[in-house]
């Protein structure tokens, strides 16, 4: 099946720092991809919406200033967590639709962001 | 609001047992029903899937149950084994595979 490669799996920052975590469809171009974040035991919520050459779109109670999203190339988005502060501690997982594989949506492994 | 129900929470499994867990929904708009499995530490990974014209879709041990008078839809995995120990999420979305709405979990374990 279609592979989204995440990347960093892990990262410790400091309070006040920002961390970029990066997605990639490996092979195959997405036009959409989606950032979700999941508490521990928890289900996954939909943060964002990414499009390709155009803005993310957010859910509600998403801070869009606190979580950038890039969507620059069909291959990849970005999602930068701003000012990270301790509450930003969680697991963000990044899908991507393959719109040539019955559009199915394919998740990245996840990064674990811990902020001291 | 949409919302997928899921349940239960937690599921012990003894080995070569049938896992049941079920879940209902309220969007009756929601017209792509997958099940996902994730272990610790990582990403989901699509299992099986289900679209409302059909009442059953088996994929080896995997098997959904679709009912869409009731909307509810449950996953049985057959033969449990315990690598099969996971957490599983139903999810289900509208017009294909826009935004996912994830259930609850389910934490399934299965002992030897």
């Amino acid at each position: 099946g279609a592979v989204v490669s995440q990347h960093p799996s892990w990262v410790i920052c400091k309070s006040g720092t920002s961390v970029k975590i990066e997605c990639r469809s490996l092979d195959f171009q997405a036009t959409t991809m989606f950032w979700y974040r999941q508490f521990p035991k928890q289900s996954l919520m939909l943060m964002a919406t990414s499009n390709e050459g155009s803005k993310a779109t957010y859910e509600q109670g998403v801070e869009k200033d606190k979580f950038l999203i890039n969507h620059a190339s069909l291959t990849l988005s970005t999602l930068t967590v701003t000012s990270a502060h301790p509450e930003d501690s969680s697991f963000y997982i990044c899908s991507a639709r393959d719109p040539q594989g019955d559009e199915k949506l394919f998740f990245g492994s996840g990064t674990q962001l811990s902020v001291l | 609001q949409q919302q997928v129900k899921q349940s239960p929470q937690s599921l012990i499994v003894q080995k070569g047992g049938i896992s049941i867990i079920n879940c209902a929904y309220e969007n009756t708009a929601f017209d792509y029903f997958p099940w996902y499995q994730q272990f610790p530490g990582k990403g989901p990974a699509l299992l099986i899937a289900i679209r409302p014209d059909v009442s059953e879709k088996k994929e080896g041990r995997f098997t959904i149950s679709f009912n869409k008078s009731a909307k509810q839809f449950s996953l049985h995995i057959m033969d449990s084994q315990p690598g099969d120990s996971a957490t599983y999420f139903c999810a289900a979305s509208s017009g294909g595979y826009q935004k996912v709405t994830f259930g609850t979990g389910t934490k399934l374990q299965v002992i030897p």
